[in-house]
């Protein structure tokens, strides 16, 4: 049972350049998230799916796409990277419909964009 | 823009002690409150969730929630070296969550 996957953990882009971080998740979830995380700081949702099908924007979604291939996987396109996307971008899953549940975190892609 | 505050710290600590963590929230409307581990260069690890009014406490943990005020805290009892990390407060609501920019702990021997 690996949990949360994420490809690849690292990463660098030329501005403009273009790339897709892949998430998977083995637990059965239904709801699956994208953040990323400035240093110092904490993790601002870019978008999320709360089922298989659908997808919302979080609060930065600007200059990302994402695609809920799945049930099992949730990914998260660059279309031309800026250097302001420069981040560590987490990736995590929940079950849904029980309003106490955790969210299980990746293990995060560290994307560098010169 | 729903606002999850904490303060950045460093909170210093000597080990044994109490570590007391705060964290408040802008949007009365949430409906479960979540603390999370972060060790540095690593993913967020749950330690604690509670959604109800009151204390919940797990081992050396204890979250407290006040709604009224909007306000939850996590008391760290009996220190250790190993709990210097920082620590994220995260809102949920309606399947969405807010997260603070946390409070770097450290835990000195």
């Amino acid at each position: 049972n690996a949990g949360v996957t994420q490809t690849p953990k690292f990463q660098v882009l030329k501005t403009g350049q273009s790339m897709t971080l892949q998430c998977a998740q083995d637990m059965n979830h239904n709801s699956m998230y994208w953040y990323r995380q400035d240093p110092g700081m904490g993790l601002r949702l870019i978008y999320y799916s709360a089922s298989e099908g659908t997808t919302d924007k979080g609060e930065v979604p600007n200059g990302y796409n994402v695609s809920r291939l799945n049930k099992r996987e949730f990914s998260l396109r660059l279309e031309s990277a800026a250097p302001s996307q420069t981040s560590v971008y987490f990736c995590a899953s929940r079950p849904f419909g029980d309003r106490i549940t955790e969210q299980y975190f990746g293990p995060g892609t560290r994307l560098t964009v010169t | 823009q729903k606002e999850v505050e904490q303060n950045s710290g460093p909170l210093s600590v000597p080990e044994g002690a109490i570590a007391s963590l705060n964290c408040t929230y802008s949007d009365r409307g949430s409906q479960s409150f979540f603390w999370y581990r972060q060790y540095s260069g690593k993913s967020p690890e749950l330690i604690m969730s509670i959604y109800s009014n009151g204390d919940k406490e797990d081992g050396r943990f204890t979250a407290q929630l006040n709604k009224a005020s909007q306000y939850v805290s996590l008391l760290i009892r009996d220190s250790q070296p190993s709990d210097s990390a920082t620590y994220l407060c995260a809102v949920n609501g309606f399947n969405k969550f807010y997260f603070g920019s946390g409070t770097k702990l450290n835990v000195k021997p």
